[in-house]
């Protein structure tokens, strides 16, 4: 079992949907989570992080930290046609160390 | 915001030759920078973690030999793929750490990545 799964999709919405994207995980150890997003042949930007069990919003995106389930999702609300891009999931055991990405699922959101 | 630049974006090599990928941390010191590397409609896989001043600490099955890193400067990391064949064509992508974020952050700042095609 790999240490962070994430359906790879594709996922296709029209514009307006609420999107949900998830990731589980197998290591109890992981304090810090997050979501980035990357545009096709471009480097990831971050756009939520989370530390421990929680939720967490920002504007349209909202973060979930389930420990207990091991789980974690991003709600986009009011999906746009420029949210179309791959979203990886991300995550470490300590602050300053490297980050286990999850293959990313790639949404396209129809005008 | 922290900005990572990493140049070249995109390089084209002969089978053989060395190509030599540099991650700059434009307005933040890192001491620490690491280098993933990314297939096509795969995950970002670790390839070593870029320790200022020290040896680069690779992960398990990435040849060091290969993919030699050099972090010369807080602000500087560089990846050179030496005798590169067409299985080491990939994006490359390195990230760092802003070192003046609040205590329990790990937030990595990445590069907009390098595509390697060797031909």
């Amino acid at each position: 079992q790999k240490e962070v799964e994430q359906d790879p999709g594709p996922l296709s919405v029209p514009e307006g949907a609420i999107v949900s994207l998830n990731c589980t995980y197998s290591n109890s150890a992981f304090q810090y989570f997050m979501w980035y997003r990357q545009y096709s042949r471009k480097g990831p930007e971050l756009l939520m992080y989370t530390y421990s069990s929680g939720n967490k919003e920002d504007g349209r995106f909202t973060a979930q930290v389930d420990k207990s389930s091991k789980y974690i999702s991003l709600f986009i609300r009011d999906s746009q046609p420029s949210d179309s891009a791959t979203y990886l999931c991300a995550m470490s055991t300590q602050a300053g160390t490297a980050l286990i990405f999850g293959k990313g699922t790639t949404l396209s959101v129809s005008s | 915001g922290a900005v990572v630049s990493q140049h070249p974006s995109r390089v084209i090599c002969k089978s053989g030759t060395s190509v030599k990928i540099e991650c700059r941390s434009l307005d933040f010191q890192a001491t620490t920078m690491f280098w993933y590397r990314q297939f096509p409609k795969k995950s970002l896989m670790l390839m070593a973690t870029s320790n200022e001043g020290s040896k680069a600490t690779y992960e398990q099955g990435v040849e060091k030999d290969k993919f030699l890193i050099n972090h010369a400067s807080l602000t500087l990391s560089t990846l050179t793929v030496t005798s590169a064949h067409p299985e080491d064509s990939s994006f490359y992508i390195c990230s760092a750490r802003d070192q003046g974020t609040s205590s329990g952050a790990n937030v990595l700042t990445f590069g907009a990545g390098s595509r390697l095609t060797v031909l």
